[in-house]
């Protein structure tokens, strides 16, 4: 069974720094290629960031809100994903979910998800 | 970047109902869409991927259409448990985007 633990969030002021983490099971975690995806009390989806793998370079990409302050990092290894948030802002609130990529077809799609960590970023 | 656009933002229906939500994206996307299902306090789940595609598991009152840029979820006969939040998401480009969300609710 797949499966996905986010963990590491938490209470942390403006100006802060966080680092999350996101430990797989249940499959092989070198071959994938995972997302950050957020998402505000009571508000929408936001993609944030990809972490590709070994085949893909392990090249990473970031949404314009969170370019210049998150990283994106995984140890194949550990069969773990981060990501590291520095600078945080209150807007960067949110429920941060990992999730896995599949690819079919050429099509490609988030067909697992860890529970989620909530980071709240306040004073 | 792409922009998605879901409506209506909510509904409401009643357990038997037949329910279509839309989703527009800002350019053509060809069928690269997927639609997730949202439970309250629960992470996003699966439904459809490429824009028609049932994900294993998924009831087959869930149903996929559309290319391009206008694209369509229907929910065939409303169960109790669809009572939940609906997503479209752009997987054309590498910077994918979600739509806004339509919340289907208990009328």
């Amino acid at each position: 069974e797949v499966q996905l633990v986010e963990s590491g969030g938490g209470l942390v002021q403006p100006g802060g720094s966080l680092k999350l983490s996101c430990a797989a099971s249940g499959f092989t975690f070198s071959d994938h290629i995972m997302d950050w995806v957020r998402q505000a009390p009571g508000k929408g989806l936001e993609w944030i960031g990809r972490g590709r793998n070994k085949a893909k370079s392990y090249t990473t990409e970031y949404a314009a809100s969170v370019r210049g302050r998150f990283t994106i990092s995984r140890d194949d290894s550990k069969s773990s994903l981060y990501l590291q948030m520095n600078s945080l802002k209150v807007e960067d609130t949110a429920v941060y979910y990992c999730s896995r990529l599949y690819e079919s077809s050429g099509y490609y799609y988030s067909d697992s998800w860890g529970q989620g960590t909530l980071v709240t970023v306040s004073a | 970047d792409i922009q998605m656009t879901q409506s209506p933002s909510s509904l409401s229906a009643s357990v038997g109902d037949r329910v279509t939500i839309t989703c527009r994206a800002s350019q053509s996307i060809s069928t690269s869409l997927n639609w997730y299902q949202q439970r309250p306090g629960k992470a996003p789940r699966l439904l459809i991927y490429a824009a028609s595609s049932l994900q294993s598991g998924v009831p087959s009152r869930f149903s996929g259409s559309g290319s391009g840029t206008d694209f369509t979820l229907t929910i065939s006969s409303l169960q109790p448990e669809d009572f939940a939040t609906y997503f479209c998401q752009q997987a054309y480009i590498t910077r994918w985007a979600f739509g806004q969300g339509t919340k289907v609710e208990i009328k």
